[in-house]
């Protein structure tokens, strides 16, 4: 399995454009989550899906952030208008629906800068 | 819902050291426990777990032992590499179910010298 796979690895864009990230979970998991990492505040959990459906989105910080999974196999955040304060490196992670004790698998990230 | 608190960083060791990294937790009853690792520009993958007290975790000579007396879950290791050099994060559920995402320490940065 190739693992967890987010796109694009970085982005630049401009403070008010709308940046969309995405992410592809392992085949058969049924949760998927998105974190954001920053210096000041570390891995914050953003949002999580299960088996497709949003779950808990209190994480999510102000509604310009929005994050949807149209299917098993995809997922998107979307951040619209961006701000300088949104730059961070965002992970996607999914795992199998466990009781607590199941690995999460992250992506490897994607590096947001808004200028 | 949980927390974990875990040293912060950087420490920084020399080649064949032994390295203590400190964490500990505030739960409702006794979740999982896990040790994540992050490399350089890569994701976080799984280090260690312990799913109940008592219960050892251990992979590639890192250590982890799950005391519950304590609501401790300190990373050992007893003789550490360059190639240790990474960032280490201590994790547990935010809740009791689990299917919930887990939350994290802030991270400890490990810089290992020659």
């Amino acid at each position: 399995d190739a693992g967890v796979i987010q796109s694009p690895r970085h982005e630049v864009t401009e403070m008010g454009q709308e940046v969309t990230l995405r992410c592809k979970p392992i085949s058969g998991h049924n949760s998927l989550f998105w974190y954001r990492q920053t210096m000041m505040r570390g891995l914050e959990l953003l949002i999580y899906f299960n088996n497709n459906v949003p779950i808990d989105d209190s994480g999510m910080p102000e509604d310009r952030f929005s994050a949807k999974m149209p299917n098993a196999s995809f997922s998107t955040l979307k951040i619209q208008p961006s701000e300088p304060r949104d730059s961070a490196v965002y992970f996607c992670a999914s795992s199998l629906e466990g009781q607590g004790d199941t690995e999460a698998f992250f992506g490897q990230g994607t590096r947001l800068t808004v200028v | 819902g949980n927390s974990v608190t875990q040293m912060e960083g950087p420490v920084t060791l020399s080649e064949e050291a032994f390295l203590t990294i400190n964490c500990t937790y505030t739960a409702t009853g006794y979740p999982s426990l896990f040790w994540y690792v992050q490399y350089p520009g890569e994701g976080l993958q799984l280090l260690l777990k312990a799913t109940k007290a008592d219960d050892k975790g251990s992979n590639k000579g890192f250590e982890a032992t799950y005391r519950k007396e304590t609501t401790s879950f300190h990373l050992e290791k007893g003789s550490v590499q360059v190639s240790d050099s990474a960032v280490y994060f201590c994790a547990l559920p935010y809740s009791g179910g689990g299917a919930d995402g887990l939350t994290f320490g802030k991270g400890t940065h490990l810089i290992i010298q020659p």
